[in-house]
């Protein structure tokens, strides 16, 4: 299978912890995005990667989120200190770029998501 | 800032059934892209179609269809003779508008439950 990978699938953890999300992007694919979605609602911009520069994060992404893709390939996306608020279906996708900055034209292709539950 | 409505929040038919997902957009660009994603109780968003607005003609996938009517700005999604694993999440989505710096990513409609039953 050669389509977005994620890891873990599901993440039961108490308040306060902190922990850590895997995304693997489709191989020739430069660009990474992520996503939060809460029950009912549509999926929610967190960050974004051109390669392994991040190029943008939403006003959604507070201090205790960080992301990484060192090597612009696999990314992480890391919750220190878990809050309630926090439980979501967490969502990475990858594009290939098609112009140079310019993301309107990329198809995004989703991973299966990471589902957190804060305790 | 631009926007997607997806005003229909939840639709049940029978099986057989067709029935139409209704999505309208806000864009301030004269040239864009519109996205139908589905989303299985599996959870994963999968790809269905990429449109430009160039293109007013009708697609048409199996028992898929879509109607783009930029006059109206709305983008529409038909399932033909639905079937119980047509069950899902369907959302409609907009890219980012050019000149917009500081937004590259998809601004998706709140989406709206399709419930086939058998």
């Amino acid at each position: 299978d050669t389509g977005v990978s994620q890891d873990p699938r599901h993440k039961i953890t108490k308040r306060g912890q902190n922990v850590t999300f895997r995304c693997d992007p489709i191989s020739e694919h430069n660009r990474l995005y992520w996503y939060r979605q809460t029950l009912g609602q549509g999926p929610e911009f967190l960050t974004y990667f051109q390669n392994e520069a991040q190029l943008e994060k939403s006003r959604l992404l507070s201090d205790r989120f960080s992301a990484e893709r060192p090597k612009g390939s696999f990314s992480t996306l890391e919750i220190q200190r878990t809050e309630q608020g926090d439980s979501a279906m967490y969502l990475c996708a990858s594009s290939l770029a098609r112009r140079t900055g310019d993301t309107s034209t990329d198809t995004q292709y989703f991973g299966p998501g990471t589902r957190l539950t804060v305790l | 800032a631009q926007k997607v409505t997806q005003a229909q929040t939840e639709i049940s038919v029978v099986e057989k059934e067709d029935v139409t997902l209704d999505c309208v957009y806000e864009t301030r660009d004269t040239t864009y892209y519109l996205f139908w994603y589905k989303q299985p109780p599996s959870g994963e968003l999968v790809f269905l179609i990429r449109r430009n607005s160039f293109d007013e003609q009708n697609e048409i996938s199996g028992r898929y269809s879509w109607n783009f009517q930029k006059s109206t700005s709305s983008f529409n999604f038909t399932i033909t003779a639905s079937q119980v694993v047509d069950s899902a999440v369907y959302f409609c989505a907009l890219p980012p508008q050019r000149g917009d710096t500081g937004r590259r990513a998809l601004t998706f409609g709140s989406g709206t439950r399709l419930q086939v039953q058998p």
